[in-house]
């Protein structure tokens, strides 16, 4: 069983261009939702994606933007980068969704974006 | 709106030692609770959840949480502190009026002295 992962680990760009986080999710799952994690502060949630729909979303503007694919992998795009993008971007994947969150989420080691 | 407070930003103890890291929510009914470990380079780990029954939850690598409705808290602790255990925590909340959406908290850093 393989576990959760992302790439690329790092990445590094200037304001106002475009990335691609891309995710697969742990073997089995068919929910996936993405987290931003700035420095020093704990993830914040950005959306979920079941099946190929967007399933629920945080506080973040229309520039960023997600896929998910058949089979259940992920991509997490931002638009018009921002110095203030800078994070590392967690992927989560579970099996379901269900209100709450109580389904177990499994994180992958995230993807380091630098803005600069 | 649901919050999470995780009012130590770092702790640090002696190897052997036990250990107490502080996690207080706002909501108002009993939320779904977890904490996670975030070691350097790695993803966040689950070491363990509370949704209902026996408020004295155990976890993995012998970590225990204990949920506490009349102060809101879901303190995480552990009777003997290993080196392998210095780390980031995050305190998590979930709650049925907020769909999928998880709060962390800011997280307390963790230091092992030998």
């Amino acid at each position: 069983e393989t576990g959760v992962t992302q790439s690329p680990t790092h990445l590094i760009k200037t304001r106002g261009q475009q990335v691609t986080l891309r995710c697969s999710s742990q073997s089995g799952h068919n929910t996936v939702s993405w987290y931003q994690q700035a420095l020093g502060q704990g993830p914040q949630f950005i959306f979920q994606y079941y099946r190929e729909e967007e399933n629920g979303r945080g506080n973040f503007p229309p520039r960023f933007s997600g896929l998910q694919f058949p089979n259940y992998s992920s991509e997490l795009n931002v638009n018009a980068l921002e110095l203030d993008d800078s994070a590392l971007y967690l992927c989560a994947s579970s099996l379901g969704t269900s209100s709450g969150g109580r389904n177990t989420q499994y994180f992958g080691p995230g993807t380091r974006l630098t803005v600069l | 709106a649901q919050s999470v407070t995780q009012p130590d930003i770092h702790i640090t103890v002696s190897e052997g030692a036990s250990l107490e890291l502080r996690c207080n929510y706002s909501y108002g009914a009993t939320p779904y609770l977890f904490w996670y470990v975030q070691s350097p380079g790695q993803g966040l780990q689950l070491l363990l959840k509370y949704f209902s029954g026996d408020t004295l939850v155990q976890g993995i690598k012998g970590f225990e949480a204990e949920f506490k409705r009349s102060q809101s808290s879901f303190n995480l602790r552990k009777p003997s502190v290993h080196w392998s255990d210095a780390a980031e925590y995050f305190c998590a909340v979930g709650t049925p009026n907020t769909g999928n959406q998880f709060y962390f908290g800011t997280g307390t850093s963790l230091t092992v002295i030998p």
